[in-house]
């Protein structure tokens, strides 16, 4: 199976600045056929659902704000919030989606600072 | 709008049973696979099961293979989770969620969530 990592566990952030979270897989999620990354990430907000905020890695979800962003290929990938709101406060997940364990990473707190 | 509703969690005794129960509406469930996730309290997201459109793929996390049966009635826009031989690591939210598309395309991301029932296994 493959075990999906995030660093940090949690992050705290200054109102405007970057917030940058990271997503290691133990193997590859680069599907070789269509050259796509089957990674994605979340969003969840206390008593609330998960959210999906990018999939393919890179590609954002309609509706999500453009301050989000998904980069990387391969093994490693990241969530890049460009300016940090108050509305982002929340846990962020990877998932892969590669493999059929689709295994999530164990999350990211993100606060303000 | 597109939604998710989930039922039939409760508390339940070890090694008893349950059936979860999720209503789609708002799309064509027929042409979405679907899946379950659960997570237990204060805890992160853990993949459950997995159902193609017809129900002829079917995937579990290994904690759950021979204790749980996904399934799906197209007709009635339900997907359904059979859970037997519960066991306090069962203790979970149980989250329905839609397998996106996209122009024809399988997005390998979950883009709609139900609220979530919550299971309970305790004596």
């Amino acid at each position: 199976d493959i075990v999906m990592t995030q660093s940090p566990d949690s992050l705290a952030v200054s109102l405007g600045e970057r917030a940058t979270i990271n997503c290691k897989s133990s193997q590859s999620v680069l599907y070789s056929s269509n050259n796509k990354n089957y990674l994605a990430w979340y969003q969840q907000k206390p008593g609330q659902p998960p959210k999906l905020l990018i999939y393919w890695a890179s590609t954002r979800e309609s509706g999500v704000p453009d301050r989000f962003s998904g980069s990387g290929s391969g093994t490693d990938f990241t969530l890049t919030i460009s300016s940090l709101q108050a509305e982002d406060v929340a846990v962020y997940y990877c998932q892969q989606f590669y493999t059929t364990s689709y295994s999530f990473g164990q999350g990211t707190k993100l606060e303000i600072k | 709008q597109v939604q998710l509703v989930e039922s039939g969690g409760g508390l339940v005794k070890p090694g008893g049973s349950l059936r979860l129960s999720c209503a789609a509406s708002g799309f064509t469930f027929s042409d979405y696979y679907m899946s379950w996730v659960r997570q237990a309290p204060e805890k992160g997201l853990q993949w459950v099961s997995y159902i193609s459109t017809t129900g002829n793929i079917i995937y579990y996390v290994d904690s759950v293979k021979g204790r749980f049966t996904i399934s799906r009635d197209n007709a009635k826009n339900s997907l359904y989770l059979q859970m037997n031989s519960l066991s306090a690591e069962d203790t979970a939210v149980y989250y329905c969620a839609r397998v996106g598309r996209r122009d024809g395309y399988n997005l390998h991301a979950f883009d709609i969530w139900g609220q979530g029932t919550m299971v309970t296994v305790s004596s």
